[in-house]
């Protein structure tokens, strides 16, 4: 199985920053890679898929890269509705997938 | 506009079966896959299932093999989740989510749209 190492943990900062948080596979992905916001109590909201492209209504200020087996967001400016816990989502393969371990950005 | 509401969650003891259901609306059901994902208190998400188009190709998670059933009833715009054997482990919100694009068979996708989630607790 595909394994998602996704860093940091948890991430601080304060608004107007800029953040990157990465994700790590443990195979080849080919670049088939999403993130995801998910605020306290609600369910997740897809952000960027194929490792670079944004998905429709998303905050331009949110972007993604890929580097080989290394995936990164990138959320520019951050605003107070950006604080929330973030997840990397691989999608290889038909038959299964699986997430990161989660990034929670909070307010420094 | 795309919905999906989940139900079917509640208590059970260690053993039991539940089953959740996941009601769509705003989307031509039929053409989309379907997944299961949960995520136990506190900690991240787990995929756990997913069923194509049509119904006959379905795949689980190691850690629901041969416990858990997906199936879908495309005239009823229905996804369910069948869940057998249940374990304290398998105490988490269960979300039903949506491919983000129609007619992908066996070939894998993001989710586009999720549920709210229903709450299933294993304990005696």
């Amino acid at each position: 199985d595909i394994q998602m190492t996704q860093s940091p943990a948890t991430l601080s900062a304060s608004l107007g920053d800029r953040v990157t948080i990465t994700c790590r596979a443990s195979q080849n992905i080919h670049g088939w890679l999403a993130w995801y916001q998910q605020k306290p109590g609600k369910a997740p909201k897809l952000l960027i898929y194929a490792a670079s492209s944004l998905e429709g209504g998303v905050s331009s200020r949110f972007s993604g890269s890929a580097s080989g087996s290394e995936f990164t967001l990138t959320i520019t400016s951050l605003e107070p509705d950006d604080f929330a816990t973030y997840y990397c989502h691989q999608y290889n393969t038909y038959s299964r997938g699986s997430f990161g371990q989660g990034t929670r950005l909070e307010i420094k | 506009e795309v919905q999906l509401l989940e139900s079917g969650g509640g208590l059970v003891q260690p053993g039991g079966s539940l089953r959740l259901s996941c009601g769509v609306s705003g989307f031509t059901f039929s053409n989309y896959a379907m997944s299961w994902v949960r995520q136990a208190p506190g900690t991240g998400l787990e995929w756990v299932s997913v069923i194509y188009t049509g119904g006959s190709s379905r795949y689980y998670a190691d850690s629901v093999e041969g416990r858990f059933t997906i199936s879908r009833d495309d005239s009823n715009n229905m996804l369910y989740l069948q869940m057998n054997s249940l374990r304290a482990d398998d105490t988490a919100v269960y979300y039903c989510a949506k491919f983000r694009q129609q007619l992908v068979f066996n070939a894998p996708d993001v989710f586009d749209h999720w549920g709210q989630g229903t709450v299933v607790t294993v304990s005696s």
